[in-house]
C-alpha cells in the first residue's frame, strides 16, 4: 500500500542546514506532487512547498531562499533541505503526496526536529 | 495568504452524539477545502476532500458540506475510534493553508 517514511536528524543546531529523506513506495513519484508540511508549537501546520510530478517545485515565501526541495526519483525519494535553522522551526515535519486540484491524499508519519544548541 | 479559521478549539461529546465542526477561509476558496483525522501518534488521515468527497475506506458517518467560505464536517453518530484532533486544509491558492485544528474527546 501506499506509505510515505521520513527520516532526519532529531536534533540540530541554530544556524545549521536540515536534511530531511522522505521514501515512499507503492506509487510513482512522476505522477504526484510531493510536499512538506511542518507543525510547529508557534504556527500549527504549515505548507512549505512541493515538488510537481514534472519536478518543478514552488515555495512558501515564509521559507523564502532558505528552502529547497528535490527528488531521486529512481530511489523513490523526496528531500528537504532547510538552512539558517533557529529555535522556531522546531517541530514535526511531515512528507505528504498530492494533487493540485485535490490536495493532500497521504501523509508519513512525520520527522520530530529539535533546533537547540 | 488565505486564513482558515476552525471552530470549536475543543470539542467533548458522547458516543452517538452528532458532531459538527467548522472551517472559516478568509477569502472564497471554491470548495477546495479537505478534512483529516490525526490519531495521537499516527499519520493524518485524509477524510473528505473537495469540501463533500469520502475519501475510498472511510466510514460514511462522516460528511463534508459548504461552499464559498464556510465549511463544515459532521460526523452523523459519534464512535470511540473518532476520538482525534481534525484539521481542514484549503487548497485553492499557494500558500495552502491548515486550520487550527479540533481536538475531539468523548464525555
Amino acid at each position: 500500500q501506499v506509505q510515505l517514511k521520513e527520516t532526519g536528524p532529531g536534533l540540530v543546531q541554530p544556524t545549521q542546514t536540515l536534511s530531511i529523506t522522505c521514501t515512499v513506495s507503492d506509487f510513482s513519484l512522476t505522477s504526484y506532487y510531493m510536499q512538506w508540511v511542518r507543525q510547529t508549537p508557534g504556527k500549527g501546520l504549515e505548507w512549505m512547498g512541493f515538488i510537481r510530478s514534472g519536478g518543478s517545485t514552488e515555495y512558501n515565501s515564509e521559507f523564502k531562499s532558505r528552502l529547497s526541495i528535490s527528488r531521486d526519483t529512481s530511489k523513490n525519494q523526496v528531500f528537504l533541505k532547510m538552512n539558517s535553522l533557529k529555535t522556531e522551526d522546531t517541530g514535526v515535519y511531515y512528507c505528504a503526496r498530492g494533487r493540485s486540484t485535490e490536495g493532500i491524499d497521504y501523509w508519513g508519519q512525520g520527522v520530530m526536529v529539535t533546533v537547540s544548541s | 495568504d488565505i486564513q482558515m479559521t476552525q471552530s470549536p478549539s475543543f470539542l467533548s461529546a458522547s458516543v452517538g452524539d452528532r458532531v459538527t465542526i467548522n472551517c472559516k477561509a478568509s477569502q472564497n476558496i471554491n470548495k477546495y477545502l479537505n478534512w483529516y483525522q490525526q490519531k495521537l501518534g499516527e499519520a493524518p488521515k485524509l477524510l473528505i476532500y473537495n469540501t463533500n468527497n469520502l475519501q475510498t475506506g472511510i466510514p460514511s458517518r462522516f460528511s463534508g458540506s459548504g461552499s464559498g467560505t464556510d465549511y463544515t464536517l459532521t460526523i452523523s453518530s459519534l464512535q470511540p475510534e473518532d476520538v482525534a484532533t481534525y484539521f481542514c486544509l484549503q487548497h485553492s491558492s499557494r500558500p495552502w493553508t491548515f486550520g487550527g485544528g479540533t481536538k475531539l474527546e468523548l464525555k
